[in-house]
């Protein structure tokens, strides 16, 4: 089955505890990118990557770090998470950017609570 | 930079059609998507206008006018199932990366 997978699900923490959430898809898509979601602000993005290797900041990306290894996976890093991302966050894929044309799969979420 | 309006909430009865509207601000157009997002969910991809004019998918459609710089999602013989949240996107200027709207929240009632 096509999917985007990301883990944890669920995540409670410290403030300045290092953190890391994984994501991995298996349909050999080129571009990968990280969402934050927050009550009236929408989905705003943190990080994207075009290929392995090759990543840029969003809209957001104070805070966190990303790596692309590997094509299937582009894990999100926060060194040392605050309060202040506690958020929804979602990983994307998709065959490339081209303007939005192509459609972009999202995982299913990862809940995160910074204390 | 991109920017995007839509309305925050819509209301409407099982069986009414509904529009749920956005207008965009943009350095550089490449189109106008579509995602619809149910409570706690991963958003999936409805719609995307490169061209002016409608385009149909089932209950759905969607319209794209670039002169005007508006858009608008289209939802026919509404269903429970279709209350959701639902967002409109463009890309950024270099098409690299997609800027979402805010999301309507759209309520179906029986």
């Amino acid at each position: 089955e096509a999917q985007v997978t990301q883990n944890p699900r669920y995540l409670i923490t410290v403030t300045g505890k290092k953190l890391t959430v994984t994501c991995s898809q298996n349909m050999n898509h080129e571009y990968m990118s990280w969402y934050r979601q927050d009550p009236g602000l929408g989905l705003r993005q943190i990080y994207y990557s075009m290929n392995v290797e090759v990543t840029d900041k969003g809209d957001v990306p104070e805070g966190y770090k990303v790596s692309r290894k590997e094509k299937r996976n582009f894990p999100l890093i926060l060194e040392s998470p605050s309060p202040n991302q506690t958020s929804l966050y979602f990983c994307a894929s998709s065959l490339g950017s081209r303007g939005g044309e192509e459609t972009q799969y999202f995982g299913p979420g990862t809940r995160l609570l910074v204390l | 930079g991109q920017s995007l309006e839509q309305p925050s909430e819509v209301t409407a009865v099982e069986g009414a059609i509904v529009q749920i509207n956005c207008t965009y601000q943009t350095s550089g157009f490449y189109g106008l998507s579509w995602y619809q997002q149910h409570d706690g969910g991963a958003p999936t991809f409805l719609s995307y206008n490169a061209l002016d004019g409608l385009e149909e998918t089932g209950r759905f459609s969607s319209f794209l006018s670039r002169s005007d710089s508006y858009g608008y999602l289209l939802l026919q013989e509404l269903q429970m199932k279709d209350s959701a949240s639902y967002f409109c996107a463009v890309a950024n200027q270099a098409g690299t990366a997609l800027i979402f709207g805010k999301g309507t929240t759209l309520s179906v009632s029986s």
